[in-house]
């Protein structure tokens, strides 16, 4: 079974508009981690942000935030106020304490900002 | 501020040959990674490392070979390169300690084996 599900292959957002990127993951382990991945064009990996199964509050960074419902087991990355830069694959991965020495990534969705 | 350095960045084997990808960070990171990125499609763990000295399996590790003979270097090797290898390869690494760590990626490696 896949572990982290990114049901979007493809995304478009008007400039200006704010966008949400499902993934779902599925573990057993009560504490793990999730992160998220930006891959523009040009091919490098940025990190964007990141939360923890622990954390009582949705984690936000700038434009990024994170909507994490834990009893659903998904953690959408909403992008507010989308800017042409923003056109990129993201990706969607966890980190499970029991095997804290990996890293499980989606399939990507790839988001596409018009002018 | 070098991060992680992926040497090289563009290469073209023919089918059989052997090459060796070499990855290096100056984080002082304890975990390593390597991982192949196929078109359209997100990144799949070849193998990984813990620590100096250590290495083990991912999703994808037939036909790759690794090692980590110091702690800032992280080596991928193909002994002999079949079609099916050609893929853009990323080299990772992160901190030990704490979930929270994000991976640090290097900008990639593009092989074609032709």
């Amino acid at each position: 079974a896949q572990k982290i599900t990114q049901t979007q292959p493809g995304m478009f957002v008007q400039e200006k508009e704010a966008v949400t990127l499902d993934c779902t993951y599925d573990t057993s382990d009560p504490s793990y981690g999730l992160f998220w991945y930006k891959q523009p064009s040009s091919g490098e990996m940025i990190f964007l942000i990141y939360q923890g199964s622990y954390d009582q509050q949705n984690a936000t960074e700038g434009r990024y935030s994170l909507n994490f419902q834990k009893a659903r087991k998904s953690a959408n990355l909403v992008i507010s106020a989308s800017q042409l830069g923003d056109s990129a694959m993201y990706f969607c991965a966890m980190r499970e304490n029991t095997n804290a020495g990996k890293s499980t990534f989606g399939d990507g969705t790839t988001l596409t900002v018009k002018p | 501020n070098a991060g992680v350095t992926q040497t090289p960045k563009f290469r073209v084997l023919k089918t059989g040959q052997s090459m060796t990808l070499l990855c290096a960070q100056d984080m002082n990171h304890e975990y390593m990674y390597w991982y192949r990125q196929d078109p359209g499609m997100g990144l799949r763990l070849i193998h990984y490392s813990v620590g100096e000295g250590t290495t083990a399996k991912g999703e994808v590790p037939d036909g790759y070979n690794v090692s980590r003979l110091k702690k800032q270097n992280f080596l991928l090797g193909l002994e002999s390169a079949a079609p099916s290898q050609t893929s853009v390869y990323f080299c990772a690494s992160s901190y030990r300690l704490g979930l929270d760590q994000p991976q640090h990626f290097g900008d990639g490696t593009r092989l074609s084996i032709l």
